[in-house]
């Protein structure tokens, strides 16, 4: 079955500090990947969507980049961070069964 | 690109009745709407979903509709119960191979 290991599940940084979060999915083949974010008790933001390897799409322009080094690899950079960026982070795939999230990353920027 | 509202932003609704909500989407290539609770803290959840070949999806007190002409689908929870109560999310997979999500529902199932 198909399974989606997104971390760490919460993270405090500092602003200016560097931001790496990793996702993988595991038992699937060449899914869609997603990064969202979502502010205390708002909607989900598309950040980010690859449909294949190096193949990176933005949505929304800002300071965060995304990477798909490996087919069932997504992940969400920043080299500096601002307080704009705390929220909830959730890494989501899709294949032909469905879309489904990670247990997402709760960022508090300080 | 894909666009998807939501309706209504809240609702409240007793015991036992039933909740309908329901979206739009702007693509008429989309083929694929799923939609998810999440609740408090945790992660969206799917619950159901509906693809574009199919009116109709009923799963025990959940159903989902679709009407491909108007661009328009809605998720019906019947004998609502108070663990019914979340946010829901619709979504809609556009020509441009990407999930466009609503701006989501807080449901509230008063006792």
């Amino acid at each position: 079955s198909q399974t989606i290991h997104q971390w760490p599940a919460t993270l405090v940084q500092p602003v200016g500090s560097p931001l790496s979060l990793e996702c993988t999915v595991e038992g699937t083949s060449n899914p869609n990947l997603y990064w969202y974010r979502q502010a205390a008790g708002r909607g989900l933001q598309l950040l980010f969507y690859s449909v294949g390897i190096g193949q990176i799409s933005s949505e929304v322009p800002q300071n965060l980049s995304a990477s798909r080094p490996q087919d069932r690899q997504f992940i969400l950079s920043s080299k500096k961070l601002l307080l704009s960026d705390s929220g909830f982070y959730l890494c989501a795939w899709e294949d032909s069964w469905g879309a489904f999230f990670g247990q997402g990353t709760r960022l508090t920027v300080v | 690109g894909e666009n998807v509202e939501q309706h209504p932003s809240t609702l409240s609704v007793q015991e036992g009745d039933s909740a309908v909500i329901k979206c739009t989407y702007s693509d008429s290539a989309s083929n694929y709407f799923p939609w998810y609770k999440q609740e408090l803290g945790k992660r969206p959840q799917l619950i159901i979903d509906i693809r574009s070949n199919v009116g109709e999806k009923k799963d025990q007190r959940i159903a989902v509709t679709l009407n491909k002409t108007a661009k328009h689908f809605s998720l019906h929870i019947t004998e609502t119960q108070p663990e019914d109560s979340a946010v829901y999310f619709c979504a809609a997979k556009g020509g441009g191979n990407k999930l466009t999500f609503g701006t989501g529902t807080q449901l509230k199932v008063e006792l």
